[in-house]
C-alpha cells in the first residue's frame, strides 16, 4: 500500500479537463514538494511538474499542477488521446526517511 | 540535453550480487545528483537511492543494508550493486538525474531474478 494515495483510475474524452489527486500526510506532501511523472506501457517515466507546480521546459501547459495542505493535484486541460497513461505523484517522506511514489493513476481518454 | 542509459546482466541468480551502470552523456556527472528508481512487473515504483560523487548517498531504509551506489568520474557513469538478490528483487531498473527528485530518466533495464 502506498503512503500516497491516488485514485487507481481517471477518465475523460478528448477536450476535457481531468485532474488526478494525490493525498498524504504532513511528513510528505505537507512539508516537501510534490512531482509527477506520466508513464506509458514499456518505456520510462517523464517528468511532468516538478516543485509542486513547475513545468519541465517541453511540457504543454495543458498540464498543471497545485498543492494544498497534504494533498496535491495533477490537471490535464484540452484532453487529447496521447494522453492516455499512468499518472504518478511522488516526494520525500521526514517520517519514513525515504522517497515514496504513488500508486499511480491510469488514465483512459474515451 | 542529458540522456541517460543502463546496462548490465539481465539474468542475476538468486543470493548473488546485481550490478548495474547507467552512462550519462550530455551532463557531467561530477555536477548532480544521481538515483536509481525500479519498478517489479505489475507493481508500483520505488526509489532505491541517490548518491552525489559517492560521497554523499541515501539509500530506501528497506534496501539499504543490501545497497551501495557508487560514481565514476571518469567514466561518467554511475552504478548500483544490491546484495544478495531475491526473486523479489526481479525488476525494471531506471537510472536517473536527482533534482529534488528524479528528473530525466534512463530507458530501463528488466533484470530477473533466478537460477
Amino acid at each position: 500500500q502506498s503512503v500516497l494515495t491516488q485514485p487507481p483510475s481517471a477518465s475523460g474524452t478528448p477536450g476535457q479537463r481531468v485532474t488526478i489527486s494525490c493525498s498524504g500526510s504532513r511528513s510528505n506532501i505537507g512539508g516537501n514538494f510534490v512531482y509527477w511523472y506520466q508513464k506509458f506501457p514499456g518505456t520510462a517515466p517523464k517528468l511532468l511538474i516538478y516543485r509542486n507546480n513547475q513545468r519541465p521546459s517541453g511540457v504543454p501547459d495543458r498540464f498543471s499542477g497545485s498543492k494544498s495542505g497534504t494533498s496535491a493535484s495533477l490537471a490535464m486541460s484540452g484532453l487529447r488521446s496521447e494522453d492516455e497513461a499512468d499518472y504518478y505523484c511522488a516526494t520525500w517522506d521526514d517520517s519514513l526517511h525515504n522517497w515514496v511514489f504513488g500508486g499511480g493513476t491510469k488514465l483512459t481518454v474515451l | 540535453q542529458v540522456q541517460l542509459q543502463e546496462s548490465g546482466p539481465g539474468l542475476v541468480k538468486p543470493s548473488e550480487t546485481l550490478s548495474l551502470t547507467c552512462t550519462v552523456s550530455g551532463d557531467s556527472i561530477s555536477s548532480y545528483y544521481w538515483s536509481w528508481i525500479r519498478q517489479p512487473p505489475g507493481k508500483g515504483l520505488e526509489w532505491i537511492g541517490y548518491t552525489y560523487n559517492s560521497a554523499i548517498s541515501r539509500y530506501n531504509p528497506s534496501l539499504q543494508s543490501r545497497v551501495t551506489l557508487s560514481v565514476d568520474t571518469s567514466k561518467n557513469q554511475f552504478s548500483l550493486k544490491l546484495r544478495s538478490v531475491t526473486a523479489a528483487d526481479t525488476a525494471v531498473y531506471y537510472c536517473a538525474r536527482w533534482d529534488g527528485g528524479p528528473t530525466n530518466w534512463g530507458q530501463g533495464t528488466l533484470v530477473t531474478v533466478s537460477s
